[in-house]
């Protein structure tokens, strides 16, 4: 089946623009997930979503940062005023609604520049 | 707070070397998760296994072992007779029990394996 999918693949944006990043998770997973991977880094979680609602926003790093989920399906990212440290790859996840902690499936990512 | 340390950055071995990669974690939770995934070339993570923190059986899949002790807060992962296919970044991370089921990530192991 179809595996977690991420649009765009790859977004260049001047300093202080907008952007949107969406994600399609596997169908049937309630769960979701946003993290962001910094070269040579690991993923660093943003927020987790479990449905519609936010389960843990903890992640995002300032209230540039928002990210929905109206319909408990397809999420989208939002940066406000896009800064150069912004510049990563945004990672997406979704999980199943089977148990607690279980394996978390990755999309393959939106790499994000900000010039 | 909950941490994941990957003390080795980068591995080079030659095909069919044995390799450990080393994982310690820190928690205060007495339920908790481990977890490894891979990262080859392509960029997606690809999972590889997940624990709960009681059980400390060590676990063999194919060519992959992983040893989790819990007396040395460590869950580390061998690849025996090694292929250059294994090449990749391979990631330890930790989820807490209570709560948010965010993934916290180390830094990451590079292995490269050479023919």
């Amino acid at each position: 089946g179809a595996g977690v999918s991420q649009t765009p693949s790859n977004k260049v944006t001047e300093k202080g623009k907008y952007v949107e990043l969406r994600c399609d998770p596997i169908s049937g997973h309630t769960a979701l997930y946003w993290y962001r991977q910094s070269l040579g880094q690991g993923p660093e979680f943003l927020i987790y979503f479990q449905g519609t609602g936010a389960a843990d926003d903890s992640g995002l790093p300032n209230d540039r940062f928002f990210a929905v989920r109206p319909e408990g399906s397809v999420s989208t990212l939002k940066i406000q005023r896009t800064e150069r440290g912004d510049s990563a790859v945004y990672l997406c996840a979704s999980s199943p609604p089977r148990q607690a902690h279980y394996e978390q499936y990755f999309g393959p990512g939106t790499r994000l520049t900000v010039t | 707070a909950q941490k994941v340390t990957q003390a080795q950055t980068e591995i080079s071995v030659v095909e069919k070397e044995d390799v450990t990669l080393d994982c310690v974690y820190e928690t205060r939770d007495t339920t908790y998760y481990l977890f490894w995934y891979k990262q080859p070339p392509s960029g997606e993570l690809v999972f590889l296994i997940r624990r709960n923190s009681f059980d400390e059986q060590n676990e063999i899949s194919g060519r992959y072992s992983w040893n989790f002790q819990k007396s040395t807060s460590s869950f580390n992962f061998t690849i025996t007779a090694s292929q250059v296919v294994d090449s990749a970044v391979y990631f330890c991370a930790l989820s807490e029990g209570g709560g948010s089921e965010k993934l916290v990530f180390g830094k990451g192991t590079k292995l490269t394996v050479n023919p």
